[in-house]
C-alpha cells in the first residue's frame, strides 16, 4: 500500500511567485495535516482537515497561505506570493482516527523542500 | 497554553542505553507518541502510550505517567543508525502537539 505521497519533492522559486504543494493521503484516512519544519521553529502545524473539511487553520502564517482538500484523496497547500522566509520543508501527514480509534500514529509524506530566493 | 518539554540534545555511546524525557502540559490528552526523524527524512512513528506504564518494541521502550504528565523513550543497545532527532507528541483532540525534538548523538 502506498504511503502519503507529496509533490514536488524540491521546489526552488523566486520571491513573489506562486507555489503549490500537493498531497495524496493514504486511502481510508480521515485526517490530513499540513506541517512546516524549519531549524528555527521546529515542526509547526499549519492546518488540518477531517473528512475533507478544514478544522483548524490557526497555524497558517498569513493570508498568503491557503489550503484545500477537494476530495478524500487530494490536498493542496498554496503560497501566493512566496517570500524567502517561507523556505522550509513542508510535510503532509494523514491518519485514521474516527470512532475513537486513536493510536497516536501519523503517517508522513517525504516532504516538499521549498527554497524561495 | 500547551507545551511539551524535552532536552534539545543527548549524547551517548554505541551499545549503551539512553533515556529521553518528555513533560507536557496540554488541554485534552489521549496519549503520548514518539517519533524518530533522521536528517533529511520525515518523522516516523515509534511508539504510543495511551495508558500508564511501559510499552516495549524491540530495542525501544516508552513509558507514561499521566498523573505526572511525564513520559520517556528508552533506547537500548544503541547503534549508530539510531542517531536522529526524537520527538514526543501529545495526542490531543485528534491532532498532535509536538515537542521541539531531542537530537541524539551517538559516539563510537
Amino acid at each position: 500500500d502506498a504511503g502519503v505521497i507529496q509533490s514536488p519533492r524540491h521546489e526552488v522559486t523566486e520571491m513573489g511567485q506562486e507555489v503549490t504543494l500537493r498531497c495524496k493521503p493514504i486511502s481510508g484516512h480521515d485526517y490530513l495535516f499540513w506541517y512546516r519544519q524549519t531549524m528555527m521553529r521546529g515542526l509547526e502545524l499549519l492546518i488540518y482537515f477531517n473528512n475533507n473539511v478544514p478544522i483548524d487553520d490557526s497555524g497558517m502564517p498569513e493570508d498568503r497561505f491557503s489550503a484545500k482538500m477537494p476530495n478524500a484523496s487530494f490536498s493542496t497547500l498554496k503560497i501566493q506570493p512566496s517570500e524567502p522566509r517561507d523556505s522550509a520543508v513542508y510535510f503532509c501527514a494523514s491518519r485514521f482516527a474516527s470512532g475513537g480509534a486513536v493510536t497516536g500514529e501519523l503517517f508522513f509524506g517525504e516532504g516538499s523542500r521549498l527554497t524561495v530566493l | 497554553g500547551q507545551s511539551l518539554e524535552q532536552p534539545s540534545e543527548v549524547t551517548a555511546v554505541e551499545g549503551a542505553i539512553v533515556q529521553i524525557n518528555c513533560t507536557y502540559q496540554t488541554s485534552g490528552f489521549y496519549g503520548l507518541s514518539w517519533y524518530q526523524q533522521h536528517d533529511g527524512g520525515a518523522p516516523t512513528f515509534l511508539s504510543y502510550n495511551g495508558l500508564d506504564g511501559l510499552e516495549e518494541t524491540g530495542r525501544f521502550s516508552s513509558f507514561l505517567s499521566r498523573s505526572d504528565s511525564y513520559g520517556y523513550l528508552l533506547l537500548q543497545e544503541l547503534q549508530m543508525k539510531d542517531s536522529a532527532s526524537y520527538f514526543c507528541a501529545v495526542d490531543s483532540n485528534y491532532q498532535l502537539i509536538w515537542g521541539a525534538g531531542t537530537k541524539l548523538i551517538i559516539k563510537p
